[in-house]
């Protein structure tokens, strides 16, 4: 299996900071990574796709970045409903794995 | 707009089988443009692919629980069905239906999430 492996397990940021994520793949996926946001009580919801693409309804203050075996989320001025945490996905090879989570705290 | 909403009982006792229904709203299940799939969270393993369906028949399931998972449809009712046999603590999550992309692998959108306690 692939083991996604995020960092940092948890973050302090401010209204209009710049926050950026790492999510490490044990071996090469190509592109095939995935950001999700889940806010509390809540399911995940998709923001990037294929490592870089921004999901439709996405703002475009977030970001990702990356290939092969590194990848980052960047979030531009933060806004109060970004709050939530965020995990990567793998979808190079089955079976599908997430990371662990980040969360992002005021 | 494709809904998804997660149903079934909330307590299942250990040794028994953990049953849940996804019912589809804003497409169909036989749709051959859809594959659908489960995960599910806890907070000991976090989020855990469990499988994912495609009406064809083409099923792909997670080997950690794959001697003990079938997914499958009703297409009469629009409904995806999750069946985990033999159910321990360990079982014990949030089960999730979501959309998903065979093409790129995400998944969306997701149902609200059933939780599901394995207890005596």
């Amino acid at each position: 299996d692939i083991q996604m492996t995020q960092s940092p397990s948890s973050v302090s940021a401010s209204v209009g900071d710049r926050v950026t994520i790492t999510c490490r793949a044990s071996q090469g996926i190509g592109d095939f990574l995935i950001w999700y946001q889940q806010k509390s009580g809540q399911a995940p919801n998709l923001l990037i796709y294929s490592a870089s693409s921004l999901h439709s309804g996405v703002p475009s203050r977030f970001s990702g970045s990356g290939y092969g075996t590194n990848f980052t989320l960047t979030i531009n001025s933060l806004q109060p409903e970004d709050f939530a945490t965020y995990f990567c996905q793998q979808a190079n090879s089955f079976p599908l794995t997430f990371g662990q989570g980040t969360r992002l705290e005021i | 707009q494709l809904q998804l909403q997660e149903s079934g009982p909330g307590l299942v006792k250990p040794s028994e089988t953990l049953s849940l229904t996804c019912t589809f709203s804003g497409g169909s299940i036989r749709s051959t443009d859809y594959n659908w799939g489960w995960i599910r969270q806890s907070p000991g393993k976090g989020l855990e692919w469990i499988g994912s369906f495609h009406y064809s028949g083409d099923t792909v399931y997670n080997p950690s629980l794959k001697s003990r998972v079938t997914i499958s449809a009703d297409t009469s009712k629009n409904q995806l069905s999750l069946k985990v046999n033999s159910v321990t603590a360990g079982d014990t999550a949030i089960y999730y239906c979501a959309y998903w992309s065979r093409s790129s692998g995400w998944f969306d959108p997701w149902g609200q999430g059933t939780l599901v306690t394995v207890s005596s």
